[in-house]
């Protein structure tokens, strides 16, 4: 049981260059989230996902695109990376509902030149 | 918007010491209050969850407070150990969205 993988799990890109980042969870949780956690704001949600087949804006969605693949599998991705995009980016799951807890994966850390 | 804020952003304490980290927050309607710890360069690890009909939880050395009325939490870590350095952090909101407050970077000396 590994819970919430990401990969990769650093990344160096320049600027206008694309990428897609992928995290997959094995807890068999119907909601996934993306956040990005930046020195001072703490973490902030881009996108997130409430099942299979549904995706929703979070708070900071501008310049990300997200594709929920199936149920354990939610990929973000920059089709034209800016520097304000450098950041460390986390994946996150939870059971269904708003009470349940979230789990977080490693993260992945974006360099954008 | 919910605000949410944690005071002091950084708190050095000698082992053994019991300390208290402050949440506060500004919309009180709520489904839960979660605290997480993050270690340097890694993810974060949930210690504990509130839903809002609780008052308080506990595990171990661990205690967490709500108070909705006043749109308080607190987490309450006894007898510390160095172990337990580590940057915590509350979040809360309703239904599928977190709002973060931006932790307390705790460090235990020996």
């Amino acid at each position: 049981n590994a819970g919430v993988t990401q990969t990769p799990k650093f990344q160096v890109l320049k600027t206008g260059q694309s990428m897609t980042l992928q995290c997959a969870q094995d807890m068999n949780h119907n909601s996934m989230y993306w956040y990005r956690q930046d020195p001072g704001m703490g973490l902030r949600l881009i996108y997130y996902s409430a099942s299979e087949g549904t995706t929703d804006k979070g708070e900071v969605p501008n310049g990300y695109n997200v594709s929920r693949l199936n149920k354990r599998e939610f990929s973000l991705r920059l089709e034209s990376a800016a520097p304000s995009q450098t950041s460390v980016y986390f994946c996150a799951s939870s059971g269904t509902g708003g009470a349940k807890t979230q789990y977080f994966g490693p993260g992945t850390r974006l360099l954008v030149l | 918007k919910q605000e949410v804020t944690q005071i002091p952003a950084a708190l050095s304490v000698p082992e053994g010491e019991n300390l208290v980290l402050n949440c506060s927050f500004t919309d009180s309607a709520i489904y839960n209050l979660q605290w997480f710890r993050q270690d340097p360069g890694k993810g974060l690890t949930s210690l504990l969850l509130i839903q809002s009909s609780q008052r308080e939880q506990t595990s171990g050395r661990l205690n967490a407070s709500l108070d909705k009325s006043s749109g308080r939490s607190t987490l309450y870590i006894a007898a510390s150990q160095p172990g337990d350095s580590a940057t915590y952090l509350c979040a809360t909101g309703g239904g599928n969205k977190l709002t973060f407050g931006t932790g307390t970077q705790l460090k235990v000396e020996l």
